[in-house]
């Protein structure tokens, strides 16, 4: 069983709708959940991190983490095609490494 | 110009022949990383390096080889080119222990005829 599995996509979605990516989890012991965001042809960048359980919010975005469940999410509000993009959430590896999955793609068309 | 750089950010190759792939940054981030990126696998980890002179193995790192002599960069070397590492190659770096803001480069996309 892989240590995260994520919803594989492609998910296509018309401007403006709320988007929902998740992660599930199987290793109790993390403590430290990120999304980044891959455009196409450039490399991965940080999207967002937390620590803790709970929702955290950045301007459109919110990572959701429920660790009893064992749960991650990234809520995109009022969704641009300037988010069509790869998501992706790694876990960590150890000694600063990240494990990343193949991501979740989206395509937002106005 | 300040941030973390690939080059060549094209190449294309033959079998056999040894390729070397640069990367530089110029935060003096202690860590950095390589990638590769295939269809269906994304992101898989061939070799980091915690400080200069401090390498190990990640998950594929069969065929490649590293050096770091200097904290700001991280030559990867194909020793003996396959087609199957035809691939686009991503290095990343990091600051510091327990941090895990990864800032990547822009790629070399790499083929091996």
């Amino acid at each position: 069983q892989k240590e995260v599995e994520q919803d594989p996509g492609p998910l296509s979605v018309p401007e403006g709708a709320i988007v929902s990516l998740n992660c599930t989890y199987s290793n109790s012991a993390f403590q430290y959940f990120m999304w980044y965001r891959q455009y196409s042809r450039k490399g991965p960048e940080l999207l967002m991190y937390t620590y803790s359980s709970g929702n955290k919010e950045d301007g459109r975005f919110t990572a959701q983490v429920d660790k009893s469940s064992k749960y991650i999410s990234l809520f995109i509000r009022d969704s641009q095609p300037s988010d069509s993009a790869t998501y992706l959430c790694p876990y960590s590896g150890g000694y600063n490494k990240l494990i990343f999955g193949a991501g979740t793609r989206l395509a937002v068309h106005p | 110009d300040a941030g973390i750089t690939q080059s060549p950010r094209y190449k294309i190759t033959e079998t056999g022949r040894q390729v070397t792939l640069m990367c530089h940054q110029t935060w003096s981030h202690s860590y950095m990383f390589w990638y590769r990126q295939d269809l269906g696998h994304g992101l898989r980890l061939i070799y980091y390096s915690a400080a200069a002179d401090i390498t190990d193995k990640g998950e594929v790192p069969d065929g490649y080889v590293v050096s770091r002599s200097k904290t700001e960069n991280f030559p990867l070397t194909l020793e003996s080119a396959t087609r199957s590492q035809t691939s686009v190659y991503f290095c990343a770096s990091s600051e510091g222990r327990n941090s895990y803001e990864q800032y990547f480069g822009p790629g070399t996309r790499l083929t091996v005829t």
